[in-house]
């Protein structure tokens, strides 16, 4: 079967750093996606990766390595409104969104 | 401002009642989705309708029931549904179904059945 794994919660504090890893098992690969959902919000897009590497956006960066199955969101600066939840998904050989359950980001003064 | 707008926010309904969910997209976006959000669950993909051709129903029950009259609107008809259908239904759009363009996600309605 096809599997997201990202740690359920996680605690940081503001103006550090914080990196969230995604492990993934899919048929096929189109691409992985990270999102942020503030609660009782939309998920909202922060990045996409489809090639190996980094990709910077900011104080948010986004790695993939598609031979490990794996990405991570990297957070560096953190300000009390990162509290967040950070929503991995791989676009799967049939162009479907396979989601992770979520990774709760805690962030304390 | 996402531009995907979702109607109503909160619902609360019994096992017995009719009701239906709103979406609307001001993207001119030509795919739209219904996904169900379970509390620490990973987001289910309910139905897809690209160029408001249903393209994907994920063993969805019957009743639960999607309509696209066109490819800014999308609703959820709802009917005798359980306990278990509580949940935050989430509605997305997208450039198309098969493109690598992040979808956009409206609000949600949460749903409550008694």
């Amino acid at each position: 079967g096809q599997n997201i794994d990202q740690p359920t919660e996680m605690t940081a504090t503001e103006g550090a750093i914080v990196q969230i890893n995604c492990t993934y098992q899919t048929s096929g690969f189109n691409g992985l996606f990270w999102y942020q959902q503030h609660a009782g919000e939309a998920p909202t897009f922060l990045s996409y990766n489809v090639l190996d590497g980094l990709e910077e956006k900011g104080r948010f960066s986004s790695f993939l390595s598609r031979s490990k199955g794996y990405s991570y969101l990297l957070l560096k600066e953190l300000q009390m409104k990162d509290s967040a939840s950070y929503l991995c998904a791989v676009r799967d050989s049939n162009y479907q969104l396979i989601w992770g359950a979520g990774t709760k980001l805690i962030i304390k003064p | 401002e996402t531009g995907v707008t979702q109607t109503p926010r909160h619902l609360v309904m019994g096992m017995t009642n009719k009701k239906s969910l709103k979406c609307e997209q001001h993207l001119g976006h030509n795919a739209m989705y219904w996904y169900k959000q379970s509390a620490k669950k990973p987001l289910e993909l309910m139905f897809v309708y690209n160029f408001k051709e249903q393209t994907e129903n994920n063993s969805v029950p019957s009743r639960f029931s999607p309509e696209c009259p066109n490819s800014s609107h999308l609703f959820l008809h709802l009917h005798t549904l359980q306990p278990e259908d509580s949940a935050l239904y989430l509605c997305a759009s997208s450039q198309e179904a098969s493109s690598n363009q992040p979808q956009h996600f409206g609000d949600g309605t949460r749903l409550s059945i008694l």
